[in-house]
């Protein structure tokens, strides 16, 4: 079935430094791709999406880009802030393109 | 705004007593889900509505029913909560394929 698996964490990084989240998936079809976002206390907000293979997403400094050929889509930034501390989620969609499956969500801590 | 509201936010009840976590959503999506996130397992889905009237089971349906009478509303109930029901739950609503917007949440708490 469709599934999306998506790096262990918690994961802790300085500020400025650079940032990769792993994403891999499992679809039938040919899915669209998402990154959300979960700061704390709130809901989860779509971050950025990518709807074919070799599309990047991008969004608030943070990309991914959907690699067919190795079924991912890795979220990186280049520079992270304390701000960006969040929960962030992988996700993918298919056929109807409104039932989605996400992973199971990977915490970043960024400290001073 | 375009927007998904839940309410309540918080709540805390016993176990047994019926409860209804409200869901709206004021942007004419078709699709409305769900979800139950725990620590460790993510987010799981409960159910979901292609349309008014149309309903099915997500992942982790036990415990709860839902119905979708009106297209901008699809309530969450709880007949009789158990404690292994206490969850962060998200309501997040689709159209077209552009990905979800989620709601806020509401923390459920049974005793």
């Amino acid at each position: 079935g469709d599934s999306v698996t998506q790096m262990e964490g918690p994961v802790t990084l300085s500020e400025e430094a650079f940032l990769t989240i792993n994403c891999t998936y499992t679809a039938t079809g040919y899915p669209s791709l998402f990154w959300y976002v979960q700061y704390p206390g709130e809901g989860l907000q779509l971050l950025l999406k990518a709807t074919k293979a070799d599309d990047k997403g991008s969004n608030k400094g943070f990309e991914a880009t959907y690699r067919k050929e190795t079924t991912s889509f890795h979220l990186e930034k280049g520079s992270v802030q304390v701000s960006d501390s969040a929960v962030y989620f992988c996700a993918l969609s298919v056929n109807t393109g409104n039932q989605f499956y996400f992973g199971t969500g990977t915490s970043l801590t960024v400290i001073p | 705004e375009a927007q998904v509201t839940q309410n309540p936010r918080y709540l805390i009840t016993v176990t047994g007593k019926k409860l209804t976590v409200t869901c709206s959503q004021n942007m004419n999506h078709e699709y409305m889900s769900w979800y139950r996130q725990d620590p460790g397992l993510g987010l799981r889905q409960i159910y979901y509505s292609m349309n008014v009237e149309v309903t099915d089971k997500g992942d982790v349906p036990e415990g709860y029913k839902v119905s979708r009478k009106e297209k901008r509303n699809f309530p969450l109930i709880l007949e009789s909560p158990s404690p292994n029901q206490t969850s962060l739950y998200f309501c997040a609503s689709s159209g077209s394929g552009y990905g979800y917007t989620f709601g806020s949440g509401t923390r459920l708490t049974v005793v």
